[in-house]
């Protein structure tokens, strides 16, 4: 089965603990990226990859960290929390055309992380 | 950088009415445009994309538009069914391969 897959699904953590949020598919995408969602801001990318060992910035990247060392896998690196991550948190992947990206997203289950 | 409205937070519609969600973009034609379906705590779920130089796409009871003139997509749910209630995501490319979403409208069919 076609999956996104991420882990955890549910975390609490305090301020300062270095914590990793993976992301697995197995759909051999090029796209991979990592969004937010909060209340009344909808989808905010942090992340994206459009392969391996390509990674760039999306709209919210302070205070998060990436790396994309395998086509499958996308982890969402916290290295210090702080509470305005608290936040649900989704990675996502596609494959890539010719002329760019510009097919559907697939989207995991979602992380809901909490920072005290 | 590019900016979408979705037009309403929460539309609430009676069953088997068709439901119009409006998407609208700020700056640049985008090459194509996609809805998502997102239900509570869950993933969203793609539905539909359209590109620039179509005018409408269909799938089943779903209808999308895409007017560049007015910077605007409406999306169509026709004989709505309670089971359709969930928010409804568009999305375009902005720059840089980043994607740009709403932040979605809240659809509630009523039985």
């Amino acid at each position: 089965e076609a999956q996104v897959t991420q882990n955890p699904r549910y975390l609490i953590t305090v301020t300062g603990k270095k914590l990793t949020v993976t992301c697995s598919q197995n759909m051999n995408h090029e796209y991979m990226s990592w969004y937010r969602q909060d209340p009344g801001l909808g989808l905010r990318q942090i992340y994206y990859s459009m392969n391996v060992e390509v990674t760039d910035k999306g709209d919210v990247p302070e205070g998060y960290k990436v790396s994309r060392k395998e086509k499958r896998n996308f982890p969402l690196i916290l290295e210090s929390p702080s509470p305005n991550q608290t936040s649900l948190y989704f990675c996502a992947s596609t494959g890539t055309s010719g002329r760019g990206h510009s097919g559907e997203l697939f989207f995991g289950e979602g992380s809901r992380l909490t920072v005290l | 950088s590019q900016k979408i409205e979705q037009n309403s937070e929460a539309l609430n519609i009676q069953e088997g009415k068709t439901a119009t969600l409006t998407c609208n973009y700020t700056n640049y034609s985008p090459a194509y445009l996609q809805w998502y379906r997102q239900d509570p705590g869950r993933g969203p779920v793609f539905l539909l994309l359209i590109r620039e130089n179509e005018k409408e796409k269909r799938k089943e009871r779903l209808k999308v538009t895409f007017d560049t003139t007015l910077k605007q997509s409406l999306f169509h749910i026709t004989a709505s069914q309670p089971a359709d209630s969930a928010t409804y995501l568009c999305v375009t490319p902005g720059s840089a391969r980043q994607l740009t979403f709403g932040s979605g409208t809240q659809l509630t069919v009523l039985p």
